[in-house]
């Protein structure tokens, strides 16, 4: 099946920095990529919807300017996290849409600590 | 507004026993249903999808899922469940399956527990 890369898998940094998470889709183009965020024993929260060479669409609650989302090509999405605070610290999951099916693939996750 | 529900958020069945891990949904026109799992701090992994056809849907390790559209369900189910299948269990509904809008609504995931 597809293979969508996600990393750093994990990652410890300190509150006020920025962090990038990259999603990468490995044998298929994504048009478009989708942004999760999972808190502990919680469900998979939509946060932003990202299509190759636009803007993002963030959903209701999503702070654009914390969260910033970039699609530069048909094979990677990154997601960066600026200012980071402990409440931003959580497992962030990125899927892609193949362009050809319109299936989802995830990725691993990318577990996120703020101290 | 599409909508997914879990009921349980934790199942407990015995090794070799039949499970079956509940959910419901709601949404406007056709809904295209997924099953996906989670092992601790992983991502998802794809068990089985409806879209069309046959309400009884086969996917990967032996799970299947029915739907139901009279009573908008879309029940996972294995005939012998085993100690490995225990995981977090994700139900998710689209309304616009391969479309530009096609996003996925997770329900709140059900814990699935198998002792041997």
């Amino acid at each position: 099946g597809a293979v969508v890369s996600q990393h750093p898998s994990r990652v410890i940094c300190k509150s006020g920095t920025s962090v990038k998470i990259e999603c990468r889709s490995l044998d298929f183009q994504a048009t478009t990529m989708f942004w999760y965020r999972q808190f502990p024993k919680q469900s998979l929260m939509l946060m932003a919807t990202s299509n190759e060479g636009s803007k993002a669409t963030y959903e209701q609650g999503v702070e654009k300017d914390k969260f910033l989302i970039n699609h530069a090509s048909l094979t990677l999405s990154t997601l960066t996290v600026t200012s980071a605070h402990p409440e931003d610290s959580s497992f962030y999951i990125c899927s892609g849409r193949a362009s050809n099916t319109g299936e989802l693939f995830f990725g691993e996750g990318s577990r996120l600590t703020v101290l | 507004a599409q909508s997914v529900a879990q009921p349980e958020d934790q199942v407990n069945v015995a090794e070799g026993n039949p499970l079956t891990v509940k959910c419901t949904y709601s949404v406007s026109g056709n809904p295209y249903l997924f099953w996906y799992v989670q092992y601790p701090n992983r991502g998802l992994q794809f068990l089985l999808k409806y879209i069309t056809g046959d309400n009884l849907v086969k996917g990967s390790y032996g799970f299947e899922a029915e739907f139901n559209k009279s009573q908008t369900s879309f029940h996972l189910k294995k005939p012998s469940a085993l100690v490995s299948d225990s995981a977090l269990y994700f139900c998710a509904v689209s309304s616009n399956y391969g479309g530009a809008t096609n996003k996925l609504i997770f329900g709140t995931g059900t814990l699935l527990a198998v002792q041997p």
